[in-house]
């Protein structure tokens, strides 16, 4: 059984602030790949990210930045200087490296970024 | 067209109808997934196909629920007798490959249809 808990249910700050999204997961799988996904009101999930569980290699991409931790299973997603325009549903997801390949999520954080 | 299309948005539907939900996933898709999204809620999982067979139908909630893709492209997601709990967002994904194929293939989400049942 996988599972993806994401604690933050909504998170509000002001812009330039930085904010961090915690993503926590359980697996029995050895192998999988975790995401972010961006959900904006207009309802597409917009993929930011993929890490496959080798791989606990930090990223940065622009203002966005990841931190995995195999040890802790979590995978948390920080934004650097916030902008209105990141305010959204974010959601974590998981899915193992073989089988069915479905994704599961966690239950999203909504992220207010006031102006 | 260049990503998953899926209609209706919107659907309003009174409790007891049928409703149809179509997916057209990107061209040369092999896998197509539903999922459902209740307000508040991530996405779960309903069911996957590969190519034309149902692979997996073991997130689908009830015997009402019910999805085909009988030429491995369009899959049409029915709903019998809609029940108020039936309230979601549907969403579809697809993808270039087939799981197991030791490569990962990304899945591209449609913008769902929004299913209200009065």
């Amino acid at each position: 059984a996988q599972k993806v808990t994401q604690a933050q249910t909504e998170i509000s700050v002001v812009e330039k602030e930085d904010v961090t999204l915690d993503c926590v997961y359980e697996t029995r799988d050895t192998t999988y790949y975790l995401f972010w996904y961006k959900q904006p009101p207009s309802g597409e999930l917009v993929f930011l990210i993929r890490r496959n569980s080798f791989d606990e290699q930090n990223e940065i991409s622009g203002r966005y930045s990841w931190n995995f931790q195999k040890s802790t299973s979590s995978f948390n997603f920080t934004i650097t200087a916030s902008q209105v325009v990141d305010s959204a549903v974010y959601f974590c997801a998981l899915n193992p490296s073989t089988g069915r390949r479905a994704l599961t999520f966690g239950s999203g954080t909504r992220l207010q970024v006031q102006p | 067209g260049a990503g998953v299309s899926q209609s209706p948005r919107y659907k309003v539907a009174k409790r007891g109808q049928d409703v149809a939900l179509r997916c057209d996933p990107i061209s040369g898709h092999v896998s197509l997934f539903w999922y459902q999204q209740a307000l508040g809620q991530g996405p779960e999982f309903l069911t996957y196909f590969q190519n034309e067979a149902q692979l997996d139908k073991s997130g689908l909630p009830s015997d009402r629920f019910f999805a085909e893709r009988p030429e491995g492209s369009v899959s049409t997601l029915k709903i019998q007798r809609t029940q108020q709990e039936d309230s979601a967002v549907y969403l579809c994904a697809s993808s270039l490959g087939s799981p197991g194929t030791g490569s990962y293939n990304e899945q591209f989400f449609g913008p769902g249809t929004r299913l209200t049942v009065l």
